[in-house]
């Protein structure tokens, strides 16, 4: 199975910050890569899909970018709804998919 | 409003059984790929299973930790897809979310989720 490796698992930014999340896969995976925000108690939210594809209704201030085996995450200015927990997942060999273990992104 | 709804999570024995439901409402349900993830505070997300869509063949696959113990199923009549779970184990404790590709292609070719529910917990104790 792929194994999918996020760093760093948590970090403490500001309002206004530019913040970039990355995800290692173990092998490549082309660009199926897909990233989540979680908040707590509920179900995760698709961000960004195929690698860096914004979903519909998702603000331009996230992005998305990687092929292969590294790809990241930016929030270009963050918003205080912004902070949660965010997840990349990976389908290039499925199923299984698999997913990061999570970056938690906190207050400052 | 394109919606999942969980139900029938509880406390259950080592051994015992428990069958996880999910409504969904707002798409069109029987063309659409269904899954359910867990999640754990200490494994984070983890793919379940998945029932593909009737006329995909409603195949099911499963993750290695539950094949032969799990079996997913659905009521398109209903729009409700079912999670039986059988011989749970400690490991199985977890929030169980069903989700969906809601039948966007686009979504279906990388594997993405765009819907998913809030979420019912399953506690494995004695």
């Amino acid at each position: 199975d792929i194994q999918m490796t996020q760093s760093p698992s948590s970090l403490s930014a500001s309002v206004g910050d530019r913040v970039t999340i990355t995800c290692r896969a173990s092998q490549p995976i082309s660009n199926y890569l897909n990233w989540y925000q979680q908040k707590p108690g509920k179900g995760p939210k698709l961000l960004i899909y195929a690698a860096s594809t914004l979903q519909s209704g998702v603000p331009s201030r996230f992005s998305g970018s990687g092929s292969g085996t590294d790809f990241t995450l930016t929030i270009s200015s963050l918003q205080p709804e912004d902070f949660a927990t965010y997840f990349c997942q990976q389908i290039y060999i499925a199923p299984p998919c698999s997913f990061g273990q999570g970056t938690k992104l906190a207050i400052k | 409003e394109v919606q999942l709804v969980e139900s029938g999570g509880g406390l259950v024995k080592p051994g015992g059984s428990l069958r996880l439901s999910c409504a969904a409402s707002g798409f069109t349900f029987n063309r659409a790929w269904m899954s359910w993830v867990r999640q754990t505070p200490g494994e984070g997300l983890e793919w379940v299973g998945r029932i593909k869509s009737n006329v995909d063949g409603e195949t099911t696959d499963y993750a290695a930790p539950v094949k032969g113990r799990f079996t997913i199923s659905r009521e398109d009549s209903k729009n409700t897809l079912y999670l039986q779970m059988n011989s749970l184990e400690d490991e199985d404790t977890a929030v169980y979310y069903c989700t969906t590709d809601g039948g966007k292609w686009e979504l279906r070719e990388v594997g993405a989720f765009d819907t998913w529910g809030q979420g019912t917990k399953v506690t494995v104790s004695s």
